[in-house]
């Protein structure tokens, strides 16, 4: 049981160059979330999707955009790099929005020079 | 604005002693989640709770919805706890939105 998977988990991208975060579930979560975690902030919340077809933008949403593809799968679109972009991204899904367990994939380490 | 602090931020023990991390949160949360984040980056979820409390192994989490408070309890801590403890609330109304706190990077001394 892969749970939530995240790919790459490391990157290093030259400013301005373009790229996606893919994120996958095989647990039938409703709902999928992209956050971000830079040192001494909490995890912050770029979009999310409560359910399959609807996206949402959370409260860092600037230089980014998300696909729902299907049920299983939410990307996340960096398309002009910027070095203000460098952070650890996190995907999590959870049956529900808030009051269900969430579950989180590995992390990807992104770093933009 | 929905709002969670947690205390303390950087919290030493020496294996065997009893933990306990504070998260306060504002007017408008109805359910608060725990986790936890190793060293190698990874997040898992250890509980989430709306009232009461909840247990898990050495694993005690408690909940004050007239306080605004919760805390978690390791008992018998062991250097396999090192690791940062983030406390998270989430709005009623099916709000999809969960805010953090910044976290409590617990180390534990052999």
């Amino acid at each position: 049981n892969a749970g939530v998977t995240q790919t790459p988990k490391f990157q290093v991208l030259k400013t301005g160059q373009s790229m996606t975060l893919q994120c996958a579930q095989d647990m039938n979560h409703n709902s999928m979330y992209w956050y971000r975690q830079d040192p001494g902030m909490g995890l912050r919340l770029i979009y999310y999707s409560a359910s399959e077809g609807t996206t949402d933008k959370g409260e860092v949403p600037n230089g980014y955009n998300v696909s729902r593809l299907n049920k299983r799968e939410f990307s996340l679109r960096l398309e002009s790099a910027a070095p203000s972009q460098t952070s650890v991204y996190f995907c999590a899904s959870s049956v529900r929005a808030g009051h269900t367990e969430a579950f989180f994939g590995q992390g990807t380490r992104l770093t933009v020079v | 604005k929905n709002e969670v602090e947690q205390s303390p931020q950087n919290l030493t023990a020496q294996e065997g002693e009893f933990i306990t991390i504070n998260c306060s949160y504002s007017v408008g949360i109805s359910a608060l989640h725990w986790l936890q984040q190793h060293p190698g980056g990874g997040i898992v979820s250890l509980f989430m709770l709306s009232s009461g409390k909840k247990k898990h192994g050495r694993l005690i989490a408690t909940i004050n919805i007239q306080e605004k408070h919760s805390s978690l309890h390791i008992t018998a801590s062991h250097p396999r706890d090192s690791a940062v403890y983030i406390c998270a609330g989430a709005s009623g109304g099916g709000s999809e939105k969960l805010v953090f706190g910044k976290g409590t990077k617990l180390t534990v001394n052999p």
